[in-house]
């Protein structure tokens, strides 16, 4: 099992550009998660999804959109990239809500 | 809300004792977990608690009061490897189901 993975690890983009992460869990977890973390921030939730084909807000959204159109991968979406938005963004999966996060390597992602 | 209060740095010695203190204030509490980060790699979870008292697990314990909002991570016989974060996260019940909610990490320098 590879648990859960993330492309692409590493990303610049300029201000405005897109770009959408990919996260992929084989865990059959029903929960996924993008989070960013910022020094001295700690993790922040972005969005998650209970399921295929749902999602939701978490405590940071604005500026992503997300997308679960499979169990198995959530994407996050930058539609237009802003220095504020530079971070590492980690994806977690669990298979119920509230249950252990197992979290990817993590996307580091440098807007300029 | 939620607020999670752990210390920002701590250094201790190789082959001793180290205890990382988390204080919490939730509405819905129903559990607390803690996860390892080495530098620029993913949280990895370690250990959880959602009755008062102590988890053993190895060289690490952790330990619950939830009358007192207040948990801490014990790590035994500290090794070099230890040098991480340690990131609290608190779970708690809302409208939405269960959330979790991380705190800013403590980090931990292992010396010789």
């Amino acid at each position: 099992n590879a648990g859960v993975t993330q492309t692409p690890k590493f990303r610049v983009l300029k201000t405005g550009q897109s770009m959408t992460l990919l996260c992929a869990q084989d865990m059959n977890h029903e929960y996924m998660y993008w989070y960013r973390q910022d020094p001295g921030m700690g993790l922040r939730l972005i969005h998650y999804s209970v399921g295929e084909g749902t999602t939701a807000k978490g405590e940071v959204p604005d500026g992503y959109n997300v997308s679960r159109l499979k169990k198995q991968n959530f994407l996050l979406g930058l539609e237009s990239a802003a220095p504020s938005q530079t971070s590492v963004y980690f994806c977690a999966s669990s298979y119920l809500g509230g249950e252990t996060q197992y979290f990817g390597p993590g996307t580091r992602l440098l807007v300029l | 809300g939620q607020n999670i209060d752990q210390p920002t740095e701590m250094t201790a010695t190789e082959g001793a004792i180290v205890q990382i203190n988390c204080t919490y204030q939730t509405s819905g509490f129903n559990g607390l977990f803690w996860y390892q980060q080495h530098a620029g790699e993913a949280p990895t979870f370690l250990s959880y608690n959602v009755l008062d008292g102590l988890e053993e697990k190895g060289r690490f314990s952790s330990f619950l009061s939830r009358s007192k909002g207040y948990s801490y991570l014990l790590l035994k016989e500290l090794q070099m490897k230890d040098s991480a974060s340690y990131l609290c996260a608190v779970r708690a019940i809302t409208g939405g189901g269960n959330k979790l909610t991380f705190g800013t990490g403590t980090q931990l320098k292992v010396e010789l």
